[in-house]
């Protein structure tokens, strides 16, 4: 079975990091580009991000690009988005998926408030 | 950016009546390589999102078959036949083909 696991969420000041995870776990990790994709609570679905099964490309929206990083590590199955400067609308909660959208974690909550 | 469209954004129906959510793509989703990444999914309150439809009609395993996607190019539409209270929720359809972009969401509810 197919399992996405986030963590690493949490309240965080504006302007400050925080670094995302994604476990994943009943599925060949190395073969698969992988997604962030965030819901502001109560909202809809914004995609943020995507990256290569081998890590060598990565994909951006607008508004995070220039502020989030993704990365993996295949030996560990798990997925990473480093969040620097955060702002008050980077507020959400934030989604692994697979390249198909076939399987999605559960997610992390960030919020960013002072 | 491809904006996708939903419509209605609200539906209340009756239990055991038809459903139908309409989407729409401000340019056409035939990918170069043939396919049209449209996909529908379905979020129940408190959960994360669900696959029901890919690539505009494969419906994905274990989905009802009440559930069927239809449509082409910048037209598409997700069908429910009878609708069951387990299928309360918001549904947003998601465009594939050039980078990946959400509707708004439908929200279906019963009446």
């Amino acid at each position: 079975e197919v399992q996405l696991v986030e963590s690493g969420g949490g309240l965080v000041q504006p302007g400050g990091s925080l670094r995302l995870s994604c476990a994943a776990s009943g599925l060949t990790f190395s073969n698969y580009w992988m997604h962030w994709v965030r819901q502001v609570p109560g909202k809809g679905l914004e995609w943020v991000s995507r990256i290569k099964y081998d890590g060598i490309v990565t994909m951006y929206a607008d508004s995070v690009k220039g502020r989030f990083t993704i990365s993996r590590d295949n030996a560990k199955n798990t997925l990473y988005l480093q969040m620097n400067s955060l702002r008050v609308e980077d507020t959400a909660v934030y989604y692994c998926a697979r390249d198909d959208y076939a399987y999605w974690g559960q997610g992390t909550l960030v919020t960013v408030s002072s | 950016d491809v904006v996708m469209t939903q419509s209605p954004l609200s539906l209340p129906v009756t239990l055991g009546q038809p459903a139908s959510i309409s989407c729409r793509s401000s340019q056409g989703l035939v990918h170069s390589d043939g396919n049209t990444y449209l996909s529908w999914f379905q979020q129940r309150p408190g959960q994360s999102p669900r696959r029901l439809i890919y690539k505009v009609s494969n419906r994905d395993s274990g989905v009802p078959d009440r559930f069927s996607g239809s449509g082409s190019d910048t037209d598409f539409t997700l069908k429910i036949s009878r609708v069951e209270a387990e299928d309360v929720g918001v549904y947003y359809c998601m465009q594939g083909t050039n980078w990946w972009t959400f509707g708004q969401g439908t929200k279906v509810e019963i009446k």
